[in-house]
């Protein structure tokens, strides 16, 4: 059974691009959301999506986007990047709590 | 808001010493605990769980017991082996069974043979 697949994992950007990460979720999971985290820190909650909707968004400004597919699969996307969105980028999808996490994708922004 | 605490690290131990990562939680509502591994150039496992007080949630030889009183989920293991060796995170889950994780900075353990 596979698990949470994330794609690419590895990414290089140059400040002021545009970004998208995509995720597919563990098979029978509805649910996906997004972390963030910088070297050397904790994940931080970016968005959760649920239904194809959003269902909750932590302290990240708008150039953050998501998007849910009916497939449950999602993407990330980051418009004009700046250096400090440079960070390992995780997905995690769960059905009722249980939380499974994806690799990740490293981004780098220069 | 809600947070999560660690105690600083790194953690450096000997194989087979007793190991103790401290957690912390803000006791808003009734939130789910958690403990997270993450081996170098990977994303994260769970180590183990616990969802109301006094649970003890287990895991190869890992243990944390969730503690209202002190408002505590501390990582325990008798004997540690190099394999253990990652960045260990303890994290917490708002009140619905939906709720985003919040997690705390992470502690880096290194164990030497």
């Amino acid at each position: 059974d596979a698990g949470v697949t994330q794609s690419p994992t590895h990414l290089i950007k140059t400040r002021g691009q545009q970004v998208t990460l995509r995720c597919s979720p563990k098979s029978g999971h509805d649910t996906v959301s997004w972390y963030q985290q910088a070297l050397g820190q904790g994940p931080q909650f970016i968005f959760q999506y649920y239904e194809e909707e959003e269902r909750q968004r932590g302290n990240f400004p708008d150039r953050f986007s998501g998007h849910q597919f009916p497939n449950y699969s999602s993407e990330l996307n980051v418009n004009a990047l700046l250096l400090g969105d440079s960070a390992l980028y995780l997905c995690a999808s769960s059905l009722t709590g249980g939380y499974t996490f994806g690799s990740g994708t490293r981004l780098t922004v220069v | 808001g809600n947070s999560v605490t660690q105690m600083e690290g790194p953690v450096t131990l000997s194989e087979e010493a007793f190991l103790t990562i401290n957690c912390t939680y803000t006791a808003t509502g009734y939130p789910s605990l958690f403990w997270y591994v993450q081996y170098p150039g990977e994303g994260l496992q769970l180590l183990l769980k616990a969802t109301k007080a006094d649970d003890k949630g287990s895991n190869k030889g890992f243990e944390a017991t969730y503690r209202k009183e002190t408002t505590s989920f501390h990582l325990e293991k008798g004997s540690v082996q190099v394999s253990d060796s990652a960045v260990y995170f303890c994290a917490r889950l708002g009140g619905t069974s939906y709720g985003k994780l919040t997690f705390g900075q992470g502690t880096i353990l290194t164990v030497h043979p």
